[in-house]
């Protein structure tokens, strides 16, 4: 089945620690999305990819960085820079210009 | 600034009593609205997309309509399985690789 693949689902950090969240789609889709969800709130744009080698910023993007070297594949790194990391990640796609996102499970990241 | 507001930020009903969700948006030009339901620890689950005002979408117990300024949601007769966050965003024609989020609307039906 075709599906958004995120890897751990769960994940303890410690403080001054960079962890990387992956990322995968057999979609064949061009865009990717990293969005963070903190309770209460809405869902919060990090990064997002529209083609392979090329991504944007998103509205909270510090202390965040992506690479997109294949088209499957969008991993988010939450790096020691990040001041409040502790949140629920979710990563996206979508093809073209048609605008419902597919989402995968979710990770839930935990600095203890 | 284009932004999205949903309310209320929680709702309860009892099974079989229908209510709706508003989705109250400030976009400059909307290209598209979309509806998503999310259950705990999950990813959200798309329900719907609408493009113009006057547009109205049906999914079981669940009809979405739209007008210029705002989103409507609405939930006939609901049973307690409908009991989910949802999230209502927009995508606008000047920035299509983006949807904005409203905050969401947490829904418990007790049987």
């Amino acid at each position: 089945d075709g599906g958004i693949t995120q890897s751990p689902k769960y994940l303890f950090r410690k403080e001054g620690q960079n962890v990387t969240l992956s990322c995968e789609q057999n979609l064949n889709h061009d865009a990717m999305y990293w969005y963070r969800q903190d309770p209460g709130q809405g869902l919060r744009l990090i990064y997002y990819s529209q083609i392979v080698n090329d991504f944007q910023k998103g509205d909270i993007a510090e202390g965040y960085s992506v690479s997109r070297e294949k088209k499957e594949s969008f991993p988010l790194t939450v790096t020691s820079a990040q001041k409040n990391p502790t949140a629920f990640y979710l990563c996206a796609s979508h093809s073209g210009l048609a605008g419902e996102l597919f989402f995968g499970e979710g990770s839930r990241l935990t600095v203890l | 600034e284009d932004q999205v507001t949903q309310s209320p930020e929680a709702l309860r009903l009892q099974e079989g009593e229908s209510s709706s969700l508003n989705c109250s948006y400030t976009v400059s030009g909307l290209r598209g609205l979309f509806w998503y339901r999310q259950d705990p620890g999950k990813g959200p689950e798309f329900l719907f997309t609408l493009y113009s005002a006057g547009e109205e979408k049906e999914k079981e117990r669940l009809k979405a309509t739209l007008t210029k300024k705002e989103s409507f949601l609405h939930i006939t007769a609901p049973k307690p399985e409908d009991s989910a966050t949802y999230l209502c965003a927009v995508q606008a024609w000047s920035n299509t690789g983006k949807l904005i989020f409203g905050q969401g609307t947490t829904l418990q039906v007790k049987p």
